[in-house]
């Protein structure tokens, strides 16, 4: 059970377009997800946390109109890389939480990743 | 803020050999702790947890137990395999409002026959 399912897995795109990521939970519900980049041989940065059915929080020096997030039900948030660039090049990672013992308590469960290569 | 430090890597032990990855941790209120590890490949995935002072998490011959007054939650394991050779990740979870879930650099581990 708590399988999180991200697509896709790997995308190649033109620097100035826009890429969307998808992040689904497909047996459990999800009011919070989380989304992370991790650079190459680095640990992951929380980038943003998702919740339904509002807007999303940020992290402190992530742009939030050029990461775009929509939690659009319980089991599916989106990530839109906008006017991607090269430097947005990287491995972005969702995960969820059950929520069972306290969302706290509770641990993680990824997804596979997407990696982003921007030409 | 919160935070987790971890041992830097890689860390390179022949078959059978005892490991030991320290962690420590950072954190204002009370966090649960965790060890992700990720095999080549693979995304993260749950090792184990601990949720509170003292209690040991382990799982697959893997230990850590939260110890509070020394902020630690060191993994360990006896006798290490080959199939172990993955990156492993500390991480705390932060009980207050937020809920994040912050992460160490991570600990790669390569287990030689």
């Amino acid at each position: 059970g708590a399988v999180v399912s991200q697509h896709p897995s790997w995308v190649i795109c033109k620097s100035g377009t826009s890429v969307k990521i998808e992040c689904r939970s497909l047996d459990f519900q999800a009011t919070t997800m989380f989304w992370y980049r991790q650079f190459p041989k680095q640990s992951l940065m929380l980038m943003a946390t998702s919740n339904e059915g509002s807007k999303a929080t940020y992290e402190q020096g992530v742009e939030k109109d050029k990461f775009l997030i929509n939690h659009a039900s319980l089991t599916l948030s989106t990530l839109t890389v906008t006017s991607a660039h090269p430097e947005d090049s990287s491995f972005y990672i969702c995960s969820a939480t059950t929520g069972r013992g306290g969302i706290g308590n509770s641990p993680l469960h990824f997804g596979n990743g997407t990696r982003l290569t921007v030409t | 803020g919160n935070s987790v430090t971890q041992m830097e890597g890689p860390v390179t032990l022949s078959e059978e050999a005892f490991l030991t990855i320290n962690c420590t941790y950072t954190a204002t209120g009370y966090p649960s702790l965790f060890w992700y590890v990720q095999y080549p490949g693979e995304g993260l995935q749950l090792l184990l947890k601990a949720t509170k002072a003292d209690d040991k998490g382990s799982n697959k011959g893997f230990e850590a137990t939260y110890r509070k007054e020394t902020t630690s939650f060191h993994l360990e394991k006896g006798s290490v395999q080959v199939s172990d050779s993955a990156v492993y990740f500390c991480a705390l979870s932060d009980n207050t409002g937020g809920f994040k879930t912050i992460f160490g650099a991570g600990t790669r581990l390569f287990v030689k026959a």
